[in-house]
């Protein structure tokens, strides 16, 4: 079974540029979870997807970060204009469909964003 | 809205060492608890995790953690640990009675093992 895939890895870009991330959770799973993983800080929820639905995105700082899953499968973030506290591993997580609370969530590798 | 507590940031240990990882929540309902493992340079998986029933939960690699609800902990064990084992580990919460699912992450324990 193929896991979560991100891209790009990494990404280097200046304050002020915009970026976007990409996630493909694996087949079938039907919540979307977008973290951030600030240095030294463990994972802080930024979105939450139950197929294309908005479930929990009370964290996303809305004026400058979105996030989108069209078609209830892949989903892109995107942050525009980043700032340098937005530097950060971004990561995307999924769980089956139901989503009981006490599913594993499956990560994937994580994008890592530098913000200069 | 629940936090999670890990007091211990950085561990070092030699191989056949035992490990206790302190983890402490703050909520007042029930919770599911969690454990995930990122080994260097590899994703985030997890290692055990508790949602009802016996308190000591076991998990993959010889892991086991301990609910003590009157504590608000679940601690992670290994009675010996190898040098496989360096990685950073993270406690995890999320609410069962609120619906939310997102998990809530302590800061992660950097845990290093000399051999």
């Amino acid at each position: 079974e193929a896991g979560v895939a991100q891209s790009p890895r990494y990404k280097i870009i200046e304050k002020r540029q915009s970026v976007a991330f990409w996630c493909n959770p694996i087949s079938g799973h039907a919540t979307l979870y977008w973290y951030q993983q600030i240095l030294g800080q463990g994972p802080k929820l930024l979105i939450q997807f139950q197929n294309n639905g908005v479930v929990d995105d009370s964290q996303l700082p809305k004026d400058r970060f979105s996030a989108e899953r069209l078609k209830g499968v892949d989903s892109t973030l995107k942050i525009q204009p980043a700032k340098l506290e937005d530097s950060a591993v971004y990561l995307c997580a999924s769980t089956p469909a139901g989503d009981r609370s006490g599913d594993e969530q499956y990560f994937g590798p994580g994008t890592r964003l530098t913000v200069t | 809205a629940q936090s999670v507590s890990q007091h211990n940031h950085h561990v070092i240990l030699s191989e056949a060492a035992s490990l206790e990882l302190g983890c402490n929540y703050s909520y007042g309902g029930t919770v599911n608890l969690f454990w995930y493992v990122q080994y260097p340079g590899q994703h985030l998986q997890l290692l055990l995790k508790y949602f009802s029933g016996d308190p000591l939960v076991k998990g993959i690699k010889g892991f086991e953690a301990e609910f003590i609800k009157s504590k608000f902990s679940f601690n992670l064990r290994k009675p010996s640990v190898q040098w496989s084992d360096t990685a950073e580990y993270f406690c995890a919460v999320n609410a069962e009675d609120t619906g939310r699912r997102a998990l809530t992450f302590g800061s992660g324990t950097r845990l290093q093992v000399q051999p």
